[in-house]
């Protein structure tokens, strides 16, 4: 059964600051993962999607990396500004069974502090 | 940019009650699905629906569960008869193509508070 964690659990740094959030999933037949952002009592907000063959996708400010091998994935902020505290969840697809479902991990709280 | 809609925003019902989610996803997906975030856990998936009908549930997805898309535009789950447990917040999402190569988009959410 596909685990997907991400430690720690909350995070809080200084504005202006690069980091790295982590992800691991203990399956590696994955066909995509992608990182979300949540906002207190809100939805997801997609950010970045990886396909299994990708090793990076970039969007603005934030990079993502896929280690499929070794069951990572890191999403990387350059720069972090107050507007990007929420918690940021990733998400695998598994490339067995009918492949439409999302397994989160429980997502980092991040705090930028201005 | 289109987006996924959600009514209500909150659902307060009685144990033993019956609820219906509605959804509105995003106007050319063609796959549906049904996410729920019990306070201070994971996200889990319920369901996908595709051609107009289920493609994958979850354990979590028995008998009291029900999904339906009534018409060109709306997407509904259905709780028959609600628990405590089924407190949560219910997501619903839409993806242009399959899930295995496309961005899953994700409604605001309702949140579904039963006493």
């Amino acid at each position: 059964k596909q685990e997907v964690t991400q430690i720690p659990a909350a995070l809080s740094v200084p504005e202006g600051e690069n980091l790295v959030l982590n992800c691991s999933f203990t399956d590696s037949a994955i066909y995509n993962l992608q990182w979300f952002r949540q906002d207190p009592g809100k939805g997801l907000t997609s950010l970045l999607l990886i396909q299994s063959s990708q090793r990076e996708q970039t969007s603005g400010r934030l990079n993502a990396s896929l280690d499929k091998s070794s069951g990572r994935s890191t999403l990387y902020i350059a720069a972090s500004q107050p507007g990007d505290s929420a918690t940021y969840l990733c998400a695998v697809i598994p490339s067995t069974g009918a492949n439409s479902k999302l397994t989160f991990g429980k997502g980092i709280t991040l705090s930028v502090r201005p | 940019e289109p987006e996924v809609t959600q009514t209500p925003s909150h659902q307060v019902t009685q144990m033993g009650q019956e609820v219906i989610l509605r959804c509105v996803p995003i106007s050319n997906h063609l796959y549906f699905y049904w996410y729920r975030q019990i306070l201070g856990q994971k996200v889990e998936f319920l369901v996908s629906f595709y051609n107009n009908e289920i493609s994958e549930k979850s354990e979590i997805f028995d008998d009291q569960f029900s999904v339906e898309r009534p018409d060109g535009s709306n997407f509904t789950l259905k709780i028959r008869s609600t628990k405590l447990e089924d407190s949560a917040m219910y997501f619903c999402a839409s993806s242009e193509d399959r899930a295995s190569t496309d961005t899953q988009y994700f409604g605001p959410g309702t949140r579904l508070t039963v006493l």
